[in-house]
């Protein structure tokens, strides 16, 4: 299985909602990240777990708070979001989180498509 | 600061032409590049990987040049098909060991 599953699909929510994001992955990945996407722009990385902890926080506002159950599943939880937040949300993993020796291959889920009103 | 450049926002070609995607780098000193390929909507797929002591790539019509001296990445399609048509993102590992994107080129094969 070479899938990073990624639910829902779609999300419209208001400013002052809770809502969560949810990713999957059982390819035996240790590394997993959360990136967001605006339109015709490149990835930018959010947060990067390794061996189910946060390594990586890229500086991100509290109102997105990510958590790492377990090895192979990864929520990002939403609270009081604004419009500007509004982007294609993407899921990845790979091996092993970044060294300068690891080719660290990210898999990427299909996204979730976030909409804040 | 360290940045990624793709030179070209947008390709568009004739089916059965090569199109010739270009990565550039500044202050990276990258162990390997990667490139993904991204269809609207979707997550990008991994498409291939160069090391820095590799000139050359290929993966069948797609194949991956990749210059330390000049610090660039050439990226072509052969025998380009309109299933080709997707943005292409170049790929680098950073100091801190992130990996950033550039801003991916559009390549639209028409029929």
């Amino acid at each position: 299985d070479t899938e990073v599953t990624q639910t829902p699909k779609h999300l419209v929510m208001g400013m002052t909602n809770k809502k969560s994001l949810k990713c999957e992955q059982h390819m035996g990945h240790r590394a997993m990240y959360w990136y967001k996407q605006k339109a015709k722009k490149p990835p930018e990385l959010m947060f990067v777990y390794s061996y189910e902890k946060l390594s990586i926080n890229e500086s991100v506002p509290s109102r997105f708070s990510p958590e790492c159950p377990n090895s192979s599943l990864l929520n990002l939880h939403l609270h009081a979001l604004q419009p500007e937040d509004s982007a294609l949300y993407l899921c990845a993993s790979s091996q092993e989180g970044g060294t300068r020796l690891s080719t660290d291959t990210q898999y990427f889920g299909p996204g979730t498509r976030l909409t804040v009103l | 600061s360290q940045k990624i450049e793709q030179n070209s926002e947008a390709l568009n070609i004739q089916e059965g032409k090569t199109a010739t995607l270009t990565c550039n780098y500044t202050n990276y000193s990258p162990a390997y590049l990667q490139w993904y390929r991204q269809d609207p909507g979707r997550g990008p797929v991994f498409l291939l990987l160069i090391r820095e002591n590799e000139k050359e790539k290929r993966k069948e019509r797609l194949k991956v040049t990749f210059d330390t001296t000049l610090k660039q990445s050439l990226f072509h399609i052969t025998a380009s098909q309109p299933a080709d048509s997707a943005t292409y993102l170049c790929a680098l590992r950073g100091n801190d060991y992130k990996l950033s994107f550039g801003a991916g080129t559009t390549v639209t094969v028409r029929a």
